[in-house]
């Protein structure tokens, strides 16, 4: 079974900062995916950054950064110029790949980004 | 509209009704998946569907919880007989295809159950 770790329950941040949400995965599989997932106020689940468990190079997109770690087993997500609208609760999640597989979710991280 | 969505966003029942929760995914999307999301909680999966077929449903907590997608559309979560500890916010999930890398989420429905 996959289990997802993430130790951090609350971060702040100040506005303009980089912030660095810890993200730890078991799995015995070779072949999967990570996610980070962003969830404000509103509820809805906001798809930020995938990394494949064999991709070589770090997954980047805009702000978003995915420090991949395999051998640790860690997937942590790098925001960079944080912004007040990025407080929010943040999720990493995994999926095993080949399958059409359900995501296996951790606990979130609150970041609250201050001025 | 071009997103994943719920209805009803709110539900209050009474302990022991039946409710019963929809989804609308993306149009075009094979793969649609529910998750259970309790208070201070990552959300947790239930059961997925491709098409109309239901392909897992190991998360389903109890013979209480039904879902269907009958014509590889709209898919509704049933809960039958509501207990407290179902209070949960019911998140529906469409992917593009089996192997689909991102999963699209809805709003969610916020159950209550008083």
């Amino acid at each position: 079974a996959q289990k997802i770790t993430q130790t951090q329950p609350g971060m702040f941040v100040q506005e303009k900062e980089a912030v660095t949400l810890d993200c730890t995965y078991d799995t015995s599989d070779q072949s999967y995916g990570l996610f980070w997932y962003k969830q404000p106020s509103s509820g809805e689940m906001i798809f930020l950054i995938y990394q494949g468990s064999y991709d070589e190079q770090n997954a980047t997109e805009g702000r978003y950064s995915l420090n991949f770690q395999k051998a640790r087993k860690s997937a942590n997500l790098v925001i960079s110029a944080s912004q007040l609208g990025d407080s929010a609760m943040y999720f990493c999640a995994m999926r095993l790949t080949g399958t059409a597989s359900k995501l296996t979710f951790g606990t979130g991280t609150r970041l609250q980004v201050t001025l | 509209g071009a997103g994943v969505s719920q209805s009803p966003r709110y539900k209050v029942a009474k302990r022991g009704q039946d409710v019963a929760l929809r989804c609308d995914p993306i149009s075009g999307h094979v793969s649609l998946f529910w998750y259970q999301q309790a208070l201070g909680q990552g959300p947790e999966f239930l059961t997925y569907f491709q098409n109309e077929a239901q392909l897992d449903k190991s998360g389903l907590p109890s013979d209480r919880f039904f879902a269907e997608r009958p014509e590889g559309s709209v898919s509704t979560l049933k809960i039958q007989r509501t207990q407290q500890e179902d209070s949960a916010v019911y998140l529906c999930a469409s992917s593009l295809g089996g192997g689909g890398v991102e999963q699209y989420f809805g709003p969610g429905t916020r159950l209550t159950v008083t």
